[in-house]
């Protein structure tokens, strides 16, 4: 089935480690996206890109980096310069713009990250 | 000024009171509006896309108005199921940014 995988569901860290989060979707779509989730907060954009070897930064960037050498993977490292890395880290993905595009994203279910 | 802004509730109703939950946006430039629902510890997704004319979907309204860059939901008939966080979301040149969320809890 077409969807959105992320990797792993909850990943334990020490803190000043990096650590990567994978996200791969088959869905045969352009554009892909990161979100952090804190309790009780909506989403919070990390970075984005809209094409394969181009990517944004979104309101939260500092800290986090990522790569888009295929279309199908997005991966996500936090840094040990991230300065309150514990979340829940969502991926998402959208087809392109066009007339039978509702553009809604699709998500995976989601990565937790604890920090010790 | 956030971006996307939501009253974050909690909203107590009801079952089978009608809802309405607002949201503002501060770009006057975003195209495009949408509301999602989000359960608990759970991915978000889409309830519907939000239009100038207004869209219904069964029990679920949504409104925009880009003169007061005010995005609306009504829901009727509420039911137990309809407890969720529920997000505003806004795209401007592909950066698709969500409000906070209000939270639903439908009363029996």
């Amino acid at each position: 089935d077409g969807g959105i995988t992320q990797s792993p569901k909850y990943l334990f860290r020490k803190e000043g480690q990096n650590v990567t989060l994978s996200c791969e979707q088959n869905l045969n779509h352009d554009a892909m996206y990161w979100y952090r989730q804190d309790p009780g907060q909506g989403l919070r954009l990390i970075y984005y890109s809209q094409i394969v070897n181009d990517f944004q930064k979104g309101d939260i960037a500092e800290g986090y980096s990522v790569s888009r050498e295929k279309k199908e993977s997005f991966p996500l490292t936090v840094t040990s310069a991230q300065k309150n890395p514990t979340a829940f880290y969502l991926c998402a993905s959208r087809p392109s713009w066009g007339t039978s595009n509702t553009g809604e994203l699709f998500f995976g279910e989601g990565s937790r990250l604890t920090v010790l | 000024r956030k971006e996307v802004e939501q009253d974050p509730g909690p909203f107590n109703v009801p079952e089978g009171a009608t809802v309405a939950f607002n949201c503002t946006y501060s770009n006057s430039a975003s195209q495009s509006f949408f509301w999602y629902r989000q359960d608990c510890r759970k991915e978000p997704k889409l309830l519907m896309s939000v239009y100038s004319s207004g869209n219904e979907d069964g029990r679920f309204t949504a409104q925009l108005n880009r003169a007061s860059q005010y995005i609306s939901l009504l829901i009727r008939d509420s039911k137990l199921s309809d407890s969720a966080t529920y997000l505003c979301v806004v795209n401007r040149d592909d950066k698709i940014i969500f409000g906070k969320g209000t939270r639903l809890h439908i009363l029996p």
